[in-house]
C-alpha cells in the first residue's frame, strides 16, 4: 500500500530564516506530487505541483520555492521566511495517468514570528 | 472564473441526526468532484468521487449526490456521530492536476 510522510508536523520560525519542508511517498512510482497551503478559513491553495524529477510547475508567484530531487521526494523550500508564509502546509500525491484521488499528508503547521 | 462554493460555513447537529451539506461549482471542464473530510490539524481524507455521468453514491452513512446540470452537489450524513466533527471539503477537478477546493463546511456533533 502507498503511504505518504511529511515533516516536521510543526515548524515555529522568525522572519528572514530559511524552510524546508519535506515529503516522500512510498509504495508507487512516478507519482504526482503537489504542495498545498491551507489558511484559517479558506480553501487550499495550491503552490506547487511536478509530474516527474526536476519538472516543477508554480502556481502562485511567492517567496517560496519546491524541489523533486528523487522520484518520491519532494520538498519546499524558503530562503528568507515572511510573516505572511505562516500557515498550515499539506503534500499530496495522485496517481499520474489521470486526475485521481488525492492523498494528502499529515500537514505541517509553520509559524513565523 | 473557476470557484467552488460551499454552504453552510458552519453547523452544529446532535449526535444521531441528520445532516446535508451543499456544493455548488462554476469548473469547467469537470473531471470529477469529490468530498474529503478533514479532522482538525489532519490532512484531507476522501470520503466520495462522483464523475459526470453519477447521480449518488454512498460510503457508509455518507451518501453523495450530483446534478451535473445546475452543477450542484449535496453531501448527506446519517445517523451522524461525534466522530463526524470536521470540515467537509468538496473538491472539483479539471483536466490534469488541476482541483479546485472549496473552503469546507465545518460540523460539529454534539452528544
Amino acid at each position: 500500500s502507498q503511504t505518504i510522510h511529511q515533516w516536521p508536523a510543526t515548524l515555529v520560525q522568525p522572519v528572514g530564516s530559511p524552510l524546508s519542508l519535506e515529503c516522500t511517498v512510498e509504495g508507487t512510482s512516478n507519482p504526482n506530487l503537489y504542495w498545498y497551503r491551507q489558511a484559517a478559513g479558506r480553501g487550499l491553495q495550491l503552490l506547487f505541483y511536478s509530474v516527474g524529477i526536476g519538472q516543477i510547475s508554480s502556481e502562485v508567484p511567492q517567496n517560496l520555492s519546491a524541489s523533486r530531487p528523487q522520484d518520491r521526494q519532494f520538498i519546499l523550500s524558503s530562503k528568507k521566511l515572511l510573516l505572511s508564509d505562516s500557515g498550515f502546509y499539506l503534500c499530496a500525491w495522485s496517481f499520474g495517468h489521470n486526475t485521481g484521488e488525492l492523498f494528502f499528508g499529515e500537514g505541517s503547521r509553520l509559524t513565523v514570528l | 472564473k473557476n470557484q467552488v462554493e460551499q454552504s453552510p460555513q458552519s453547523l452544529i447537529i446532535l449526535e444521531g441526526k441528520n445532516c446535508t451539506l451543499q456544493c455548488n461549482y462554476t469548473v469547467s471542464p469537470f473531471s470529477n468532484l469529490r468530498w474529503y473530510k478533514q479532522d482538525t490539524g489532519r490532512g484531507p481524507v476522501s470520503l466520495t468521487i462522483m464523475t459526470f455521468s453519477e447521480n449518488t453514491k454512498s460510503n457508509g452513512r455518507y451518501t453523495a449526490t450530483l446534478d451535473a446540470d445546475t452543477k450542484q452537489s449535496s453531501l448527506h450524513i446519517t445517523a451522524s456521530q461525534l466522530s463526524d466533527s470536521a470540515s467537509y471539503i468538496c473538491v472539483v477537478s479539471e483536466i490534469l492536476y488541476k482541483y479546485i477546493f472549496g473552503t469546507g463546511t465545518r460540523l460539529k456533533v454534539l452528544a
